[in-house]
């Protein structure tokens, strides 16, 4: 059972431009949404996380928007820029004292062209 | 400070070896993850320790694979009589005692079986 599904699975932007991302989720009972950002080679880096309780949270050119009615949830990446190129993979999970196991979405590799 | 370390990077078998694959921690991190990635898919998790607690093992494909964690401290996944479907990155991750600390990720085993 997916339990988390990512939309596109591969995005090419032009430099500058807006780069969006999209996630769905089943679980009503995650309660924390984070995304990781992955370069070739390396394993994946914590990039910005929400939490349920708020509606949009915004990191400098990063922003989670999140819809709790339509269990879904997006990262916009502002003015991107080649650096920005990498695989993102979006993750839910229900805190708890136990620890913090995270559920994958299939990943969304972006280029940005110069 | 030390990142998570895994080692080997890369590990090529031949089909029906056996396998370990070593995990060492950030210092302090009381939870230990492994996830498998397969070329272009999203992050599977295998197994999770917390603490003394004992290890959830519910995403083991099969009972070909194993886990322990020594001393709180490193962790060794071992594939017994490895398979060429088990050809993988396969991921470690740690994360602090408090419920929102983020995964942190080593660079992976490249796992080839031929």
């Amino acid at each position: 059972q997916q339990q988390v599904k990512q939309s596109p699975q591969s995005l090419i932007v032009q430099k500058g431009g807006i780069s969006i991302i999209n996630c769905a989720y089943e679980n009503t009972a995650f309660d924390y949404f984070p995304w990781y950002q992955q370069f070739p080679g390396k394993g994946p880096a914590l990039l910005i996380a929400i939490r349920p309780d708020v509606s949009e949270k915004k990191e400098g050119r990063f922003t989670i928007s999140f819809n709790k009615s339509a269990k879904q949830f997006s990262l916009h990446i502002m003015d991107s820029q080649p650096g920005d190129s990498a695989t993102y993979f979006c993750a839910a999970s229900r805190l708890s004292n136990a620890g913090n196991m995270l559920t994958f979405g299939g990943g969304t590799r972006l280029m940005v062209k110069p | 400070g030390a990142g998570v370390s895994q080692s080997p990077s890369n590990k090529v078998t031949e089909k029906g070896k056996d396998v370990e694959l070593r995990c060492d921690p950030i210092s302090g991190h009381t939870a230990l993850y492994w996830y498998r990635q397969s070329l272009g898919q999203g992050l599977e998790f295998l197994i999770y320790f917390q603490g003394n607690s004992a290890p959830d093992k519910s995403g083991l494909p099969s009972d070909r694979f194993s886990a322990e964690r020594t001393g709180g401290s490193v962790s060794t996944l071992t594939i017994q009589r490895t398979q060429q479907e088990d050809s993988a990155v396969y991921l470690c991750a740690s994360s602090g005692p408090d419920r929102v600390s983020p995964l942190h990720f080593g660079n992976g085993t490249r796992l080839t079986v031929t």
